[in-house]
């Protein structure tokens, strides 16, 4: 299993442009999650899929969207990049356990954004 | 809404015991985990205490408290590649949204 992959690992914008950083887990987990991660901080979420079809905000989502159309992707689209935006964006998957969503996230190994 | 406290900075010397609080505030409680992130990697699960109590998993252990919204990491026989950035992340009202601390940077000396 390659767990959760996350592409690019660096990328530098201009403020304004578009990108979307992509998100696969071959885990078969039924939870996604973004965070992003500023210098000598903790992760803030993002946005978060319970499944396929289903997404919700998290604590920062404004400038982010994001789809769940199939189980292995969580894509997360920046829509018009601000410098604001310059962070470590981290990917995880968790699996369901006992009906409930596990507490051991898995995290992919992160993009380090800069936006000019 | 969440919110959860822990120290900045702690340092200890190589074989020593270490203690890293936790204190929370939440709506709704189900759990509190911690990670271990090294610089420039990413954040890996280290544990979980969904009851009070102590969990053990070889040198790491986690207590939680849940009538005093406090828990702990311990870290025993402490080595330098424990050096190393320690969140604990609560999970709260709909159990599917994790709040993570901003994180205790550990140093290890020899």
């Amino acid at each position: 299993n390659a767990g959760v992959t996350q592409t690019p690992k660096f990328q530098v914008l201009k403020t304004g442009q578009s990108m979307t950083l992509q998100c696969a887990q071959d885990m078969n987990h039924e939870y996604m999650s973004w965070y992003r991660q500023d210098p000598g901080m903790g992760l803030r979420l993002i946005h978060y899929s319970v499944g396929a079809g289903i997404t919700d905000q998290g604590e920062v989502p404004n400038g982010y969207n994001v789809s769940r159309s199939t189980t292995e992707d969580f894509p997360l689209r920046l829509l018009s990049a601000a410098p604001s935006q310059t962070s470590v964006y981290f990917c995880a998957s968790s699996p369901r356990t006992s009906g409930n969503i596990s507490p051991e996230q898995f995290f992919g190994p992160g993009t380090r954004l800069t936006v000019l | 809404g969440q919110s959860l406290e822990q120290p900045s900075e702690v340092t200890a010397v190589e074989g020593a015991i270490v203690q890293i609080n936790c204190t929370y505030q939440t709506s709704g409680f189900y759990g509190l985990s911690w990670y271990q992130q090294h610089d420039g990697g990413a954040p890996t699960f280290l544990s979980y205490n969904g009851l009070d109590g102590l969990e053990e998993t070889g040198r790491f252990s986690s207590f939680l408290s849940r009538s005093d919204s406090y828990g702990y990491l311990l870290l025993q026989e402490l080595q330098m590649k424990d050096s190393a950035s320690y969140f604990c992340a609560v999970r709260g009202t709909g159990r599917r949204a994790l709040t993570f601390g901003s994180g205790t940077r550990l140093q290890v000396q020899p």
